[in-house]
This record gives structure tokens, sequence and C-alpha cells, in this order.
């Protein structure tokens, strides 16, 4: 079946630090690949997507994500986070063909200490 | 562009009512809306997806007659909670998909809508 793993459910940086949230999906076909944020009692906002092209997207509040076809992986990337990107982020994929579906990953909590 | 809204924000209910939650795309024709659940500390789980005019598909494990949606229009999709509980609290949200080239390959997410049943 098609999943969405996240590694890190929860992660704690100092500000300053650089982050990388990894995020693996199972699923052979092509896919649009997404990250989300959702910050304390907010709703989701797209920080940046992936449909086709160069692999490295660069998307808003200074975050980035790597497309790795042979990895599965999209893993999402800041060199330098603030405290005000404490929050939960969700990795999503979702498949065009079989029907359009989007599996969201179970999110990780990421705090940033001021 | 490809705002979507969601009907009421938040509300409360006692055991045993229902409850209608409209999802609306303001700027585009959604053929397509999706309705999520999320717990506290959750991610969202996808409940059915919605095509305008046709039945809805539910995931494995949702009930149908407990939650129905109808997508009667391009604009507006409902979700009616039928005879809430307590553990029917949670939120909301649902989503939705245009045929245009800018709402074709991704969802909308409405702001949603957090339901707390007494």
């Amino acid at each position: 079946a098609q999943s969405v793993s996240q590694h890190n459910h929860h992660v704690i940086l100092s500000e300053a630090a650089s982050l990388e949230l990894g995020c693996n999906y199972s699923y052979g076909g092509t896919v649009n690949l997404f990250w989300y944020v959702q910050y304390p009692g907010q709703h989701l906002q797209l920080l940046l997507k992936y449909f086709s092209g160069d692999p490295l997207v660069k998307g808003i509040k200074g975050f980035e994500a790597e497309f790795i076809k042979s990895k599965f992986s999209f893993n999402l990337r800041k060199p330098s986070v603030q405290w005000s990107d404490t929050a939960e982020y969700f990795c999503a994929v979702t498949r065009n063909t079989g029907g359009f579906k989007t599996i969201f990953g179970a999110g990780t909590r990421l705090f940033v200490k001021a | 562009g490809a705002v979507v809204s969601q009907h009421p924000s938040w509300v409360i209910c006692k055991s045993g009512t229902s409850v209608k939650i409209e999802c609306r795309s303001l700027d585009f024709q959604a053929t397509t809306m999706f309705w999520y659940r999320q717990f506290p500390k959750q991610s969202l789980m996808l409940m059915a997806t919605s095509n305008e005019g046709s039945k809805a598909t539910y995931e494995q494990g949702v009930e149908k007659d407990k939650f129905l949606i109808n997508h009667a229009s391009l604009t507006l999709s409902t979700l009616t909670v039928t005879s809430a509980h307590p553990e029917d609290s949670s939120f909301y949200i649902c989503s939705a998909r245009g045929v245009g080239r800018a709402t074709y390959n991704e969802q909308f997410f409405g702001p949603g809508t957090r339901l707390t049943v007494l």
C-alpha cells in the first residue's frame, strides 16, 4: 500500500541551526510531492511543491526540498531556523494514476528554542 | 487565487445531534473535494473523496451513513456528521481540486472546522 514516512516525529533545535526533515514514500508511479506547515492553532499552509523539472525546489520562508527519485525521498531543509518556525510539518504525496489521492506523513513537530 | 473556505470554523453540539459542515471553493470550480479528519497531534486522515454530481468514495473504516457527504455543485461540498458522539470530536478539513491548469495538480485546503461533541 502507498505510504509516506517521516522519520522524525519530534525535533528540537536552537535558533540558527540547520534543519533537515526526512520524507520517504512508497509508490512506484508518477507522484507530486508537497510539504505543508501547520503553525499552532492554525490551518495547513503550503510550503513548497514538486511536480517535475529541477529536483531542488525552493519554497516560502527560506525552505527548500530535494526530490531524489532513486531514493523515493523528498527531504525538507532550511539552513538557519528561527523561533517562528516552530510548527508541525507534513510531507504529502499525491498520485495521479489510478485516481487522484494524497497521502500525508505522520508529521514532524519542530520546536525551535530562542 | 484558489481559496477554499469552511463554515463553521468551530461548532459545539450535544451528543446525538447532527452537524453540517460546508466547504466552498471561492474562486475556482472544484470537480473533486476531499474530506480529512485530524485528531490532536496527529496527521490528516482522508475520510472520503467526492466528485461533483456523484456519490462520495469513502476510505476503509469510515462509516458512510455516519459521515454524509454531498457535492451538489462545483463550488460546494457538505459533510454532515449524523448522531454525533464525543468520539467524533475532531478537526475536519476539506480540500478541493479544480480543472484548470492552476488547480488540477494539487489540492487547496480549507481552514478546518473544529467539532466538539459534548
